[in-house]
């Protein structure tokens, strides 16, 4: 099975400072997608940010930021300036294209400390 | 409507009945996905329907799961005979025509409880 392996179950970081979230995968494919989802304590999954295997430059949204790198098989979320909202269950996910069913990692439970 | 609607939100049953869950995706979106997230676990693939594709069921953990799909619209998951390790939230998504790294739109899911 290719796997999604994300190595931190929990961490606590203080508000304001960034936070880096580890995520690695397995893939024999060459064209991929990577997912950060959030879920927080009232269930829904919320879409962060996306990255494209071919992706020439890492993916950005707002706070977040992908840190992708390719031979090394990993994709890990930052997130700056964190807030106590962030506080959340984190899951990173593939996709290979051609077929889009996300495989999903174990996750990884953010407390924001005030 | 505007999300990923799902219902029962909740449902309690005991071990041995069957159950049914219902997703309707979002309007125009051609594939639907039905996970399994245990308690504090991460989420499990169980079936994927894309258009008029043959599903693929290769998540589904035994031949008491099943889902339908009528067309593009909503989706039902059956659980016969109910087990207590059955017992989870059962998540809908739901992802527009295919244009590669499509994401996900998930609904806000059913919790199982097989007593």
């Amino acid at each position: 099975a290719q796997k999604i392996t994300q190595t931190q179950p929990g961490m606590f970081v203080q508000e304001k400072e960034a936070v880096t979230l580890d995520c690695t995968y397995d893939t024999s494919d060459p064209s991929y997608g990577l997912f950060w989802y959030k879920q927080p304590s009232s269930g829904e999954m919320i879409f962060l940010i996306y990255q494209g295997s071919y992706d020439q430059q890492n993916a950005t949204e707002g706070r977040y930021s992908l840190n992708f790198q390719k031979a090394r098989k990993s994709a890990n979320l930052v997130i700056s300036a964190s807030q106590l909202g962030d506080s959340a269950m984190y899951f990173c996910a593939r996709s290979n294209f051609g077929n889009e069913k996300l495989t999903f990692g174990t996750g990884t439970r953010l407390t924001i400390i005030p | 409507g505007a999300g990923v609607s799902q219902s029962p939100s909740n449902k309690v049953t005991e071990k041995g009945k069957d159950v049914e869950l219902r997703c309707d995706p979002i309007s125009g979106h051609t594939a639907l996905y039905w996970y399994r997230q245990r308690l504090g676990q991460g989420l499990e693939f169980l079936i994927y329907f894309q258009g008029n594709s043959a599903p693929d069921k290769s998540g589904l953990p035994s031949d008491r799961f099943s889902a339908e799909r009528t067309g593009e619209s909503v989706s039902t998951l059956t659980i016969q005979r109910t087990q207590q390790e059955d017992s989870a939230v059962y998540l809908c998504a739901s992802s527009p025509p295919r244009q590669g790294g499509e994401k996900l739109f998930f609904g806000s899911g059913t919790q199982l409880s097989v007593l």
